[in-house]
């Protein structure tokens, strides 16, 4: 089945930094991967989405790349906030038809410090 | 727009009580809907999914139920609670295209007590 890895260690960073998160899965690639943002007691909140032959997508100061060959995807954050501080996690779909069915890594959190 | 409700947003439940937890979709039609769980420090486990009204598929065996009475409306349900079922739910919708992301209700906590 389909492995997916963050670093479960919190990412803390200086404000105005760009903060970089990872996300590695195992076993086949998926068509499409997904970050969403996740504050303490709330629903995540869905970012971006890139999908398996795009290289790089950009949304304001959000940036994700996709390499299929490493099975990795980064997350980046330019001129980071601590707003921006709260768990990002990274989502794939499986290869099961049709269905919009995302398997959800564990998230990485970041601490943004002024 | 689209907006998505899910209640309540606390509950503390004994030990074999039943429990329902409700969600609903509004502006959309034909959502494909999802019932998530995560425990502390955890990912999210997919429970349940439907792309259709009393289409439910369950993703891990267990002490829930799931059903879809309506277009919009998703219920989670157990008749006799256990420990192991407390947890951060969370109910979620999408359009029926794979290249959408979800759109998360707020949660609903559940302490089994």
């Amino acid at each position: 089945s389909q492995k997916i890895e963050q670093n479960s260690e919190v990412l803390n960073i200086q404000e105005g930094k760009t903060a970089t998160l990872t996300c590695n899965y195992t076993n086949y690639s998926p068509a499409y991967l997904q970050w969403y943002r996740q504050d303490p007691g709330r629903g995540p909140v869905f970012l971006l989405l890139i999908r398996e032959n795009e290289k790089e997508k950009r949304k304001e100061r959000l940036k994700v790349t996709f390499d299929t060959t490493l099975k990795q995807s980064l997350f980046h954050i330019t001129a980071s906030q601590p707003a921006d501080s709260a768990t990002y996690l990274c989502a794939l779909d499986p290869p099961s038809g049709g269905y919009n069915k995302l398997i959800f890594g564990a998230g990485t959190r970041l601490a943004v410090h002024p | 727009s689209q907006t998505i409700h899910q209640w309540p947003a606390t509950l503390v439940q004994p030990v074999g009580s039943p429990l329902s937890l409700e969600c609903t979709v509004e502006g959309t039609s034909n959502p494909n809907l999802y019932w998530y769980r995560q425990a502390a420090g955890r990912g999210l486990q997919l429970l349940f999914y439907s792309v259709g009204i009393g289409q439910i598929s369950s993703e891990v065996p267990q002490n829930l139920s799931a059903s879809r009475p309506q277009d919009r409306q998703f219920i989670l349900s157990s008749k006799k609670l256990l420990l192991s079922d407390s947890g951060f739910y969370l109910c979620a919708w999408s359009p029926s295209h794979r290249n959408y992301g979800y759109t998360f209700g707020s949660g609903t906590r559940l302490t089994v007590v």
